[in-house]
């Protein structure tokens, strides 16, 4: 299986911050996904990756950018952290060959 | 666009209860179907699938037919356990053109289970 890890499991910002989310996965090839999940609305995609320095909005993508430097490694930034960016972030690889998508922890982002 | 639609929550049940949670789905050619698992504090795990219609998904218990003529794939399970108590997500993958093989999730059912 893949193992997607996260830098945090919890995290708390100020508003106007620049925040750096981390994953990285143990697999070459994959495509990456990031979503936020926020109750009653389930997951929604924020971008993905399909290959390195690759990189495709979602279905929410303001306020939030990202990078993939290296096949292993996808960060989401928030440029300016705003309080509706509070929220769980998880962070997604999929496996070569295949339509499944393995999760990391997630990560919780308190913005104050 | 795709989109994903499960029964309005939350869930409780007492324990060997039968347990159903509904999910229907809206997506052009033949998407793969899901359903996800989230045990409180933790991130999603897959819990089963199905590829194409009339196939059935299972595994701890848990069973879904993809059903094409109702664009369905509800997931059952005969006797539910304290420890089945989690967020449970449908989700659809529909693989064609650049997708990348995206997931689109309905908006989640909580289940409790009491002893």
């Amino acid at each position: 299986d893949v193992k997607v890890t996260q830098s945090s499991r919890y995290l708390v910002k100020r508003t106007g911050e620049k925040v750096f989310l981390e994953c990285v996965q143990d697999m070459d090839h994959e495509n990456m996904f990031w979503y936020r999940q926020d109750p009653g609305l389930g997951l929604r995609l924020i971008y993905f990756s399909y290959d390195v320095k690759m990189k495709e909005k979602g279905d929410i993508p303001e306020g939030y950018s990202v990078s993939r430097e290296k096949k292993e490694r996808f960060s989401l930034i928030l440029e300016s952290a705003s309080t509706n960016q509070t929220s769980m972030y998880l962070c997604a690889g999929r496996t070569s060959g295949s339509y499944e998508q393995f999760f990391g922890p997630g990560t919780r982002l308190t913005v104050l | 666009g795709d989109s994903v639609t499960q029964m309005e929550g939350p869930v409780t049940l007492s324990e060997e209860a039968f347990l159903t949670i509904n999910c229907t789905y809206t997506a052009t050619g033949y998407p793969s179907l899901f359903w996800y698992v989230q045990y409180p504090g933790e991130g999603l795990q897959l819990l089963l699938k199905a590829t194409k219609a009339d196939d059935k998904g299972s595994n701890k218990g848990f069973e879904a037919t993809y059903r094409k003529e109702t664009t369905s794939f509800h997931l059952e399970k005969g006797s539910v356990q304290v420890s089945d108590s989690a967020v449970y997500f449908c989700a659809l993958s529909n693989a064609g053109g650049t997708s990348y093989g995206k997931l689109t999730f309905g908006q989640g059912t909580i289940l409790t289970v009491h002893p």
